[in-house]
């Protein structure tokens, strides 16, 4: 257990509904992301949010909207997606202020959309 | 384009050997380097974390870190099949308070008993 939990851990949807990930840290950290990864590609960062200013968005399209209301909660709203959305999408935090700045990941929810 | 190289694998090692997994990476302004584990269908594990050139000992892990050669390493000592994972490698480098990480697509660890 890292400290950091992401509901729901398994998500099917449709490409016209909209639903929403839930990340919670409980670590005290300051900085929180998005991440996105498939298959056989490198972990792809989407969205960093830096006490709860959004300080990163890496062209990700706009189905995908990020909203952090402080720093210990973060969520991902998703509407209208693709089925090549499909794929784990990983929170991670960390705390800015140490020199090691390590991220720590959730477990992550498998999103499958038909 | 900043990236991370790994060599995919399998990289398969009998048990109670050394499994040695290699990474390099393009951006020179990185300034630290992870190593996570993922299980299949887990999240990434941070396992070991290095800065400074040289070598990093946690208990069986070894990490080498060589940044004149864009290089980072890590070695793990009396393989166990519970090992048996993907090893992602990471560069990271302060961007505005935070820290950006690049990561390798992993390499495929099997261990066999």
């Amino acid at each position: 257990e890292t400290g950091v939990t992401q509901t729901p851990r398994h998500l099917v949807m449709g490409m016209t509904n909209k639903k929403s990930l839930k990340c919670e840290q409980h670590l005290g950290h300051n900085a929180m992301y998005w991440y996105k990864q498939s298959a056989k590609k490198p972990l792809e960062l989407m969205f960093v949010y830096n006490f709860k200013e959004q300080t990163e968005n890496n062209s990700v399209p706009s189905r995908f909207s990020p909203e952090c209301p402080n720093s210990s909660h973060l969520f991902l709203h998703l509407h209208t997606l693709q089925p090549e959305d499909s794929a784990l999408y990983l929170c991670a935090s960390s705390h800015p202020g140490l020199a090691t700045n390590e991220q720590f990941f959730g477990p992550g929810t498998r999103l499958t959309v038909l | 384009q900043k990236e991370v190289e790994q060599n995919s694998g399998p990289l398969s090692v009998p048990e109670g050997a050394i499994a040695s997994l290699n990474c390099t990476y393009s951006d020179r302004g990185s300034q630290s380097f992870f190593w996570y584990r993922q299980y299949s269908g887990k999240s990434p594990e941070l396992i070991m974390s290095i800065y400074s050139n040289g070598d990093k000992e946690d208990g069986r892990f070894t990490a080498q870190l060589n940044k004149a050669s864009q290089y980072v390493s890590l070695l793990i000592r009396d393989s166990q099949p519970s090992d048996s994972a993907t090893y992602l490698c990471a560069g990271g480098s302060r961007a505005g308070g935070y820290q950006k990480v690049t990561f390798g697509t992993g390499t495929k660890l099997q261990v066999i008993p």
